[in-house]
């Protein structure tokens, strides 16, 4: 079945430094990746997302780069900054024409040393 | 406009009891998905609905039941409780493209059931 594994599942970094988180998935079929935030407490929220007609995307700190070929995609946080600790959890869609689930990865806890 | 509501926030059950939980979706959403969250597991998926079908499952018992109204808001249900179920449920409503598959999830605040 599909299946979503995601590294390291807990990642310490200086503020300020960056930080990467890699995902691999095992469906070639999978043609959406969303990237989700979850604070202590708090739902998860989507932060960025990227299909498969696309290589990199990016939003001010934080960008997310596909290889379709390797199936694996990553999140980069660049000057990370306090509030970017956090569980951050990969997904991918399997989208067929009439259905769609979205598998997450098992999430990777961020803490930004000050 | 209003986000994802899921009720009660809380529920403390009792081994061998049944329990229902509810979501609303965002205006306009009319697929409803539902996860069950523990800690070291994840996001695990129970099932996604759409126009009132079930329409994808996950890999848990059949105890674990939901459904769909009208008006999208769907509803979970898990029997014969175990304390293995102890988690925060959370519901994802999103929409639908036209050529298939669904925009990102919004999740609600979830449900946190404990079972005793």
């Amino acid at each position: 079945g599909e299946n979503v594994e995601q590294h390291p599942s807990t990642l310490s970094v200086q503020e300020g430094d960056s930080a990467v988180i890699k995902c691999t998935y095992s469906d070639s079929a999978s043609n959406y990746f969303p990237w989700y935030k979850q604070e202590l407490g708090k739902r998860p929220q989507l932060i960025i997302d990227i299909r498969s007609n696309v290589g990199e995307k990016k939003d001010q700190r934080i960008a997310v780069t596909l290889n379709k070929t390797a199936k694996h995609f990553s999140l980069h946080i660049t000057e990370t900054q306090p509030e970017d600790s956090a569980v951050y959890f990969c997904a991918a869609s399997t989208a067929p024409s009439s259905a769609s689930k979205i598998i997450f990865g098992s999430g990777t806890r961020l803490s930004i040393r000050p | 406009k209003a986000g994802v509501t899921q009720t009660p926030r809380y529920l403390i059950k009792t081994r061998g009891q049944q329990v229902t939980l509810s979501c609303s979706p965002i205006s306009g959403h009319r697929s409803v998905s539902w996860y069950q969250q523990t800690p070291g597991q994840g996001l695990q998926f129970l099932f996604e609905y759409f126009s009132e079908t079930q329409r994808n499952k996950g890999n848990f018992p059949g105890r674990f039941s939901g459904r769909q109204f009208s008006n999208s808001r769907s509803e979970m249900n898990v029997s014969t409780l175990e304390l293995g179920d102890s988690a925060l449920y959370l519901c994802a409503s999103s929409r639908r493209r036209q050529t298939g598959g669904t925009y990102g999830y919004t999740f609600g605040s979830g449900t946190r059931l404990t079972v005793v």
